[in-house]
C-alpha cells in the first residue's frame, strides 16, 4: 500500500524550532517531487514547500511566507522527507501534510496525502 | 497566481446539480486540479488537467475550462459529496489554492 506518514508535530513557543518527518512506503519515492502543504485552524489549504526528485537536482521551492525560515529536504536512501521549521510564528500554527506530487502524461497534481500533523505555535 | 473560487459556500439538496467556479489571475492553461476535503481528513484529488477525472472518482464529477476560467460540476449530488472543494494552480511555483467552497446539505 502506498502511503506517507508524518510525525513531529508539537506545541512550540514563538521563535522556536521544530522538525517534521515524513516516511514514504509502497512506491518509488525517489522518482517523485514531494511537497508540504498546511492548513491553519478553520482555514484553507496553503502550499508550503517542494523538493524536486534527484533527476531534477532535488532543488527546492518555498512559499514567500516561509522562505528563509523553513527548509525542506529529502533522504532517498531512507524514503523520507523533512521540514525544518525555524523562527516559528503563531501564524505557522496548522496541520502540516506531506504530499506526493505526480506527473501523469505531463499533468501534475497531488495524488497521495499523509494524515497530517498538528503544529501549534503558542506561548 | 491567485485563484478565486465562487461561491464560498452553497447549500443544495441530494440529487441536485451544482457548479463551482475557479478564476485564475492569469493564464494557467489547463494546469488546474480540484480536491475534495471532508472534516478532519486530508484532501483527495478529484480532477487534474482541468477536466481529467482521477481514477476511482465517480463520473458524476466533471471539470472544464482552460486559461483563466474553470468549473467543477457535480451531477446528482450524493450525501457523501457534502464537503469543501478546492481548486489548485500547478502552472508553476508557488503553487496556489483557491480559498475553498463549502458545500452543505439543504
Amino acid at each position: 500500500e502506498e502511503q506517507v506518514v508524518v510525525s513531529g508535530g508539537d506545541l512550540v513557543q514563538p521563535g522556536g524550532s521544530l522538525r517534521l518527518s515524513c516516511a514514504a512506503s509502497g512506491f518509488n519515492y525517489g522518482d517523485h517531487y514531494m511537497e508540504w502543504v498546511r492548513q491553519g485552524p478553520g482555514k484553507g489549504l496553503e502550499w508550503v514547500a517542494a523538493t524536486r526528485d534527484k533527476a531534477n537536482g532535488a532543488t527546492t521551492e518555498y512559499a514567500a511566507s516561509v522562505q528563509g525560515r523553513f527548509t525542506i529536504s529529502r533522504d532517498d536512501s531512507k524514503n523520507s522527507l523533512y521540514l525544518q521549521m525555524n523562527s516559528l510564528k503563531t501564524e505557522d500554527t496548522a496541520v502540516y501534510y506531506c504530499v506526493r506530487d505526480i506527473n501523469n502524461k505531463g499533468s501534475w497534481y497531488f495524488d497521495l496525502w499523509g494524515r497530517g500533523t498538528l503544529v501549534t505555535v503558542s506561548s | 497566481i491567485q485563484l478565486t473560487q465562487s461561491p464560498s459556500s452553497l447549500s443544495a439538496f441530494v440529487g441536485d446539480r451544482v457548479t463551482i467556479t475557479c478564476r485564475a489571475s492569469q493564464d494557467i492553461s489547463s494546469y488546474l486540479a480540484w480536491y475534495q476535503q471532508k472534516p478532519g481528513k486530508a484532501p483527495k484529488v478529484l480532477m487534474y488537467a482541468a477536466s481529467t477525472l482521477q481514477s476511482g472518482v465517480p463520473s458524476r464529477f466533471s471539470g472544464s475550462g482552460s486559461g483563466t476560467d474553470f468549473t467543477l460540476t457535480i451531477n446528482g449530488l450524493q450525501p457523501e459529496d457534502f464537503a469543501t472543494y478546492y481548486c489548485q494552480n500547478l502552472k508553476n511555483y508557488p503553487i496556489t489554492f483557491g480559498q475553498g467552497t463549502r458545500l452543505e446539505i439543504k
